[in-house]
């Protein structure tokens, strides 16, 4: 069964630096996104993805993220300038229309 | 505005039943329920659309109330393997498709 992959499974940085978590969504999926969640927390919305823009983005996707599908089947999420708070799981999720979301299995990302 | 579930924990014994409701206060478009276990990814259980539709597999089903901007999953003869964190995800209008997620609900099924 099709699945949303995402490397890596956990990253660790120091505040400051940049990151770029990496996700494979399914592959005849057109819309992505990603979430995160803090430890304890549930699940919150990012940013949504379509025909190669931006369709929707929280306020917590401020200018310090960007979202970028370099290829026919990446889909990145970049961190500029990591600080403490964005330590969390990251979740990238695809779906064929606007509608079910399947999630990836996330990336842990500590920052130091 | 984040939807309210209730409630948020609930322990059962292998064989009991359950229920779990989302609630919204602004009109909804559709319901999407997933069940997350520690450390995992939310895992997909099944969507409902505005018409008050209810929908089911295996043992676990679901209703969605339009009128009254809520949505209840039934655990019916809970198993082990149901034990884990239940979110609803709630989408709002048609012209989005951002998931907002409530508070959760922790389920424990014990031998």
């Amino acid at each position: 069964e099709p699945e949303v992959t995402q490397t890596p499974s956990h990253q660790v940085t120091q505040m400051g630096q940049e990151v770029i978590l990496r996700c494979v969504p399914i592959s005849n999926h057109l819309y992505f996104y990603w979430y995160r969640q803090i430890l304890g927390q549930k699940v919150e919305f990012l940013v949504s993805f379509y025909n190669n823009e931006i369709s929707e983005k929280s306020e917590i996707f401020d200018d310090q993220f960007s979202v970028e599908r370099p290829d026919g089947s990446n889909f990145t999420l970049k961190i500029r300038s990591t600080k403490l708070e964005d330590s969390a799981m990251y979740f990238c999720a695809s779906s064929a229309w606007p509608d079910t979301q399947y999630f990836g299995p996330g990336t842990r990302l500590t920052v130091l | 505005q984040q939807p309210v579930q209730s409630p948020q924990a609930v322990i059962l014994r292998e064989g009991e039943d359950a229920v779990i409701n989302c609630s919204s206060s602004k009109a909804l478009y559709s319901v999407h329920w997933y069940r997350q276990k520690h450390g995992e990814a939310p895992v997909f259980l099944m969507i409902l659309l505005k018409g008050g539709e209810q929908k089911g597999h295996d043992k676990i089903s679901a209703s969605f109330n339009e009128k009254k901007q809520q949505s209840s999953l039934y655990l019916t003869a809970s198993q082990l393997s149901y034990s884990g964190t239940y979110f609803c995800g709630t989408v709002y209008g048609g012209a989005t498709n951002k998931l907002i997620f409530g508070t959760g609900t922790l389920l424990a099924v014990q031998p």
